[in-house]
């Protein structure tokens, strides 16, 4: 079946610090891959995502590469601030006929001043 | 434009008592989804409806878990009777798309206690 694997938090940065989150998927065929991110007290919200190898989604200078061979989006960004503090989810769509997303467990990342 | 809605945004019950969610999907959008979130088990689909018919209702913990959409803008999640181990952050998140392109926009959450 689908599985989303992503390394385990939390996270824990100073402002300015370079984040990497990993995740890897298992899924058949050539799944939409995202990533959401959940501040304190509110739903997911998509950050961004990917539909096909070697895509690269960005948003709010936070990216990630669709790399089919490793199966793996990782999430970066360059430099980190205190309000990116949050919990982030990666997850994958299969594209194939009635699909709903799978989730990691998702990775809280800490950052202080 | 108005998100999903979703209530009560707490709930704090007895073990035994009945618990209905309610959740309001987003204005156009045709496929609706329950998720239940725990620390222990982190995000986990309960049930999902496409143009108000159930889907995929294989995420349902049990028997004493049902779910309705009577119409395009109106579901819920109820548990009878509920049980402590139920406590959790329940999800609704609603799409335009069945495509694998398809974002997936959340509520708030309700936060369940059962006591």
């Amino acid at each position: 079946g689908n599985s989303v694997t992503q390394m385990e938090g939390p996270v824990t940065l100073s402002e300015e610090a370079f984040l990497t989150i990993n995740c890897t998927y298992t899924a058949t065929g050539y799944p939409s891959l995202f990533w959401y991110v959940q501040y304190p007290g509110e739903g997911l919200q998509l950050l961004l995502k990917a539909t096909k190898a070697d895509d690269k989604g960005s948003n709010k200078g936070f990216e990630a590469t669709y790399r089919k061979e490793t199966t793996s989006f990782h999430l970066e960004k360059g430099s980190v601030q205190v309000s990116d503090s949050a919990v982030y989810f990666c997850a994958l769509r299969p594209n194939s006929g009635y699909s709903t997303l799978t989730f990691g467990k998702g990775t809280m990342l800490l950052v202080s001043p | 434009d108005a998100g999903v809605i979703q209530s009560p945004r707490h709930e704090v019950t007895e073990m035994g008592q009945e618990v209905t969610l309610r959740c309001k999907p987003i204005s156009g959008h045709n496929s609706l989804f329950w998720y239940r979130q725990t620390m222990m088990r982190g995000l986990e689909l309960l049930i999902y409806f496409n143009n108000n018919v159930p889907i995929d209702d294989s995420g349902m913990p049990e028997d004493r878990f049902s779910a309705k959409m009577p119409n395009a803008s109106f579901s819920t999640l109820k548990i009878q009777p509920s049980e402590p181990r139920d406590s959790a952050v329940y999800f609704c998140a609603s799409s335009t798309a069945q495509g694998n392109t398809g974002e997936l926009f959340f509520g708030e959450g309700s936060r369940l206690t059962v006591l």
